[in-house]
């Protein structure tokens, strides 16, 4: 079983929908997460983090829950330039070592 | 531009050789990390430093990689007797103290080994 399970898509959405990502994580001593945006052909970068209250950051919007062990992100009123892979991303306690998700890969349509 | 920087952007090599890689990372940050990221995949973490020490490997560092980074600045990562399996974008990342989430990446080695 993989540690951090995403649905890789493609998920196809009309500019100004709604989206929304789930991810599952398989260790539960699991401390930090994150959501990471990726470009095609470009680096990593940080979205924003996720804590257990639940958090927000404009149009995102990212929960966890850790009782179930998974994390969600809603983009809404999505834009053209939302289109990228987003990857969950886990950090061990203990270890500073990030763990990915493949990714899910996100087609905002005009 | 003080990002993180990697060198060189592209190497192809054929079966067998050797090949080193060096990541310059943001200035102020003290931990760096290597990952090795291949289509359709996360990236997957390999080694991480924090200043020279060398604290965390992933089990996916065989022994035919090792990582340095003498002076505590720039990193280098040497494949040694390369295979066709090694071919994939390595990722260097670097970060604060104390807030590894938060990792810079820089645009990555892209490696085939033909």
């Amino acid at each position: 079983r993989k540690e951090v399970e995403q649905d890789p898509g493609p998920f196809n959405v009309p500019e100004g929908a709604t989206v929304a990502f789930n991810c599952t994580y398989s260790n539960s001593a699991s401390q930090s997460f994150f959501w990471y945006r990726q470009d095609c052909r470009k680096e990593p970068k940080l979205l924003m983090s996720v804590y257990s209250s639940g958090n927000e950051d404009g149009r995102f919007t990212a929960q966890l829950n850790r009782a179930s062990q998974y994390i969600s992100l809603l983009i809404r009123d999505s834009k053209l330039s939302d289109s990228a892979t987003y990857l969950c991303v886990v950090k061990q306690g203990g270890a500073d070592g990030l763990t990915f998700g493949k990714g899910t890969h996100l087609i905002i349509q005009p | 531009d003080t990002g993180v920087s990697q060198n060189p952007r592209h190497k192809i090599t054929k079966r067998g050789q050797n090949v080193t890689f060096r990541c310059d990372p943001i200035s102020e940050h003290n931990r760096l990390y290597w990952y090795r990221q291949t289509l359709g995949q996360g990236p997957e973490f390999l080694t991480y430093f924090q200043n020279e020490a060398q604290l965390e490997k992933s089990r996916l560092l065989s022994d035919r990689f090792s990582a340095e980074r003498p002076k505590g600045s720039f990193s280098t990562l040497e494949i040694q007797r390369t295979e066709q399996g090694d071919s994939a974008m390595y990722l260097c990342a670097s970060s604060w103290p104390g807030r590894a989430g938060e990792q810079f990446f820089g645009p990555g080695t892209r490696l085939t080994v033909l």
